[in-house]
């Protein structure tokens, strides 16, 4: 499985955009990027994900470089409540159902 | 509710003593998941429930841990024996197909204190 590298820490000024980068550069072509946010005392909740092409929902957008070595959440405008701890996860739903877990992005959103 | 339900919220025992968490996933959920979190750690995978299948132990860190799923639904993560390395946060989180999916639902997750 591929292991994913992300920054340890990023701050943000409320309402500006959030780009939160991961480095999976020995995904396999049928890894899937996941991304997961937990705040504070909370359960991780699922944010997005994507094998190629961009991706974006109501939350964020995901993007995903050609050569899928590396990818880019973005949150368009950060409030003080995507103060969060943000995980990108390689997954791979044949060989591989228990998504691996690194210590993720601590993101401070400032107002 | 219609999310994942977990119990109780906080526990705090004693070193030795038995205790057992309770996780209700959402209905109609196949698979189910238990994780647990040290402080300030990431989550580190425990053990997965899919239908009627064996379940995948690999997880489990030692033999005081078991779980089970009663009738594909709710599950109970039993620690035998606590020891003080047993604290942490178990969280358990369900998804709605046969596993293919990495889009999981977690709870709010049981605060384990072992004195």
């Amino acid at each position: 499985d591929a292991k994913t590298t992300q920054p340890p820490s990023m701050d943000c000024a409320e309402g500006r955009a959030a780009n939160l980068p991961c480095n999976h550069s020995t995904i396999s072509g049928n890894e899937y990027v996941y991304w997961y946010r937990q705040i504070h005392s909370q359960g991780p909740q699922y944010i997005i994900h994507g094998l190629k092409n961009n991706e974006t929902n109501e939350m964020a957008s995901l993007i995903i470089t050609e050569d899928r070595k590396s990818s880019t959440l973005i949150l368009p405008h950060a409030t003080l409540r995507d103060t969060a701890v943000y995980y990108c996860i390689a997954f791979n739903a044949g060989n591989n159902r228990k998504l691996i877990w690194g210590l993720g992005t601590s993101l401070a959103v400032n107002p | 509710g219609a999310g994942v339900s977990q119990s109780p919220s906080n526990k705090v025992t004693e070193k030795g003593k038995d205790v057992e968490l309770r996780c209700d996933p959402i209905s109609g959920h196949t698979a189910l998941y238990w994780y647990r979190q040290s402080l300030g750690q990431g989550l580190e995978f425990l053990i997965y429930f899919q239908g009627n299948s064996a379940p995948d132990k690999s997880g489990l860190p030692s033999d005081r841990f078991s779980a089970e799923r009663t009738g594909g639904s709710v599950s109970t993560l039993t620690i035998q024996r606590t020891q003080q390395e047993d604290s942490a946060v178990y969280l358990c989180a369900s998804s709605r197909t046969s596993g293919s999916t990495g889009e999981l639902f977690f709870g709010e997750g049981s605060r384990l204190t072992v004195l």
